[in-house]
């Protein structure tokens, strides 16, 4: 089965500049999930996706950060403005409920200069 | 929610030795321990995990082993290699649901 795709695979910016992240996650894949693992870190959950509708977005800093799912598939997440400790890699990962394990896309670095 | 704590930060070997990594886990209700390896610049990839009503898993040289009185869980590496060298990384998910919370990992050196 193909991954989960992610881009760009790269990002650098200034802060208070604007950027967004896409994710496609595997085929027929319900539960979608956004996560940032800052350098030396662990990912932490910033949001999860059942479907289109929001899960789970309690450690999303709705301030500047957000995200939608479009038709329960694609994913966009958003970050306006960025600040300099969103450097971070953004990692997208997917599930389904015949097995709870993860599959990750191979993320998003985010530079923020 | 959930809190996970994983030891040590970083573990050096040489080839052929076994590495531990151990973490603990603060919810009872958890029932689900995936394991990660994440080589440097790559996606995180599942290696093993175990569920709760299992006490102990194996696949070839590593195998996971689970305390739930305790409430902690190790990932066991026998006959270290080169390419064993990453950053490790455990997980917990709580019962009922499908959000895993991960450790702070542990970068694993394997020496020739």
């Amino acid at each position: 089965e193909a991954g989960v795709a992610q881009s760009p695979r790269y990002k650098i910016i200034e802060k208070r500049q604007s950027v967004a992240f896409w994710c496609n996650p595997i085929s027929g894949h319900a539960t979608l999930y956004w996560y940032q693992q800052i350098l030396g870190q662990g990912p932490k959950l910033l949001i999860q996706f059942q479907n289109n509708g929001v899960v789970d977005d309690s450690q999303l800093p709705k301030d500047r950060f957000s995200a939608e799912r479009l038709k329960g598939v694609d994913s966009t997440l958003k970050i306006q403005p960025a600040k300099l400790e969103d450097s971070a890699v953004y990692l997208c990962a997917s599930s389904s409920p015949r097995y709870p394990g993860y599959t990750f896309g191979s993320g998003t670095r985010l530079t923020v200069v | 929610g959930e809190n996970v704590e994983q030891h040590p930060s970083t573990l050096s070997v040489q080839e052929g030795d076994s590495a531990v990594i151990k973490c603990t886990y603060s919810d009872s209700a958890s029932n689900y321990f995936p394991w990660y390896k994440q080589e440097l610049g790559k996606r995180p990839q599942l290696i093993i995990d175990i569920r709760s009503n299992v006490g102990e898993k194996k696949d070839q040289r590593i195998a996971v082993t689970l305390n739930k009185t305790a409430k902690h869980f190790s990932l066991h590496i026998t006959e270290t290699q080169p390419e064993d060298s990453a950053v490790y990384f455990c997980a917990a998910r709580y019962s009922g649901y499908s959000t895993l919370t991960f450790g702070k990992g542990t970068m694993l050196l394997v020496s020739p």
